[in-house]
């Protein structure tokens, strides 16, 4: 079993519509939680960062962890052709004095005009 | 967020050349800078773990003396394909650990090694 499950997609919705983007894991320990947005041959760009249970909003975008589901989520309001790209989720957590970090495989997202 | 860049951001070489990616973190000093790789449509994969004024830690399978990290001040990272081959060619991204350990990312050097 992967450490964290991702749907790749692709993901197609209309403009305007509601996005639901999320990610399993498997490990307790993971005590961080990251979404990043990458467009096609750019570097990822950190969209929520969370540590806790429970909901996270930033402008159109949440972020919701359920610690004993093992669950997250992304959701994306009002969603716009230029949200467009994969999503990658990310999990940390303290190893042997460092942090370990996991990413998902991503969901690639199309947003249609 | 932490702002991060690296050069060049596209690089062709002739194969058996070497190349060097430098990764800077513009305004945060990164004890900890890490380095990917990712081919088209697939996830990141991590290469190496650099922290400043020490050996890097690399993953398994990546190869040391092909890739050599060099994280010689908090606000530089810099990797070195030697003797680099089309196989190498890949889209090669840094980052670095936050102060709330997240992880902020380069915009990524794109590499083809003809």
């Amino acid at each position: 079993q992967k450490e964290v499950e991702q749907d790749p997609g692709p993901l197609s919705v209309p403009e305007g519509a509601i996005v639901s983007l999320n990610c399993t894991y498997s490990n307790s320990a993971f005590q961080y939680f990251m979404w990043y947005r990458q467009y096609s041959r750019k570097g990822p760009e950190l969209l929520m960062y969370t540590y806790s249970s429970g909901n996270k909003e930033d402008g159109r975008f949440t972020a919701q962890v359920d610690k004993s589901s093992k669950y997250i989520s992304l959701f994306i309001r009002d969603s716009q052709p230029s949200d467009s790209a994969t999503y990658l989720c990310a999990m940390s957590a303290l190893g042997s004095g460092t942090y370990k970090y996991i990413f998902g495989t991503g969901t690639r997202l199309k947003v249609l005009a | 967020g932490a702002v991060v860049s690296q050069h060049p951001s596209r690089v062709i070489c002739k194969s058996g050349t070497s190349v060097k990616i430098e990764c800077r973190s513009l305004d945060f000093q990164a004890t900890t800078m890490f380095w990917y790789r990712q081919f088209p449509k697939q996830s990141l994969m991590l290469m190496a773990t650099s922290n400043e004024g020490s050996k890097a830690t690399y993953e398994q399978g990546v190869e040391k003396d092909k890739f050599l990290i060099n994280h010689a001040s908090l606000t530089l990272s810099t990797l070195t394909v030697t003797s680099a081959h089309p196989e190498d060619s890949s889209f090669y991204i840094c980052s670095l650990q936050g102060p709330y350990n997240e992880q902020f990312f380069g915009p990524g050097t794109r590499l083809t090694v003809l």
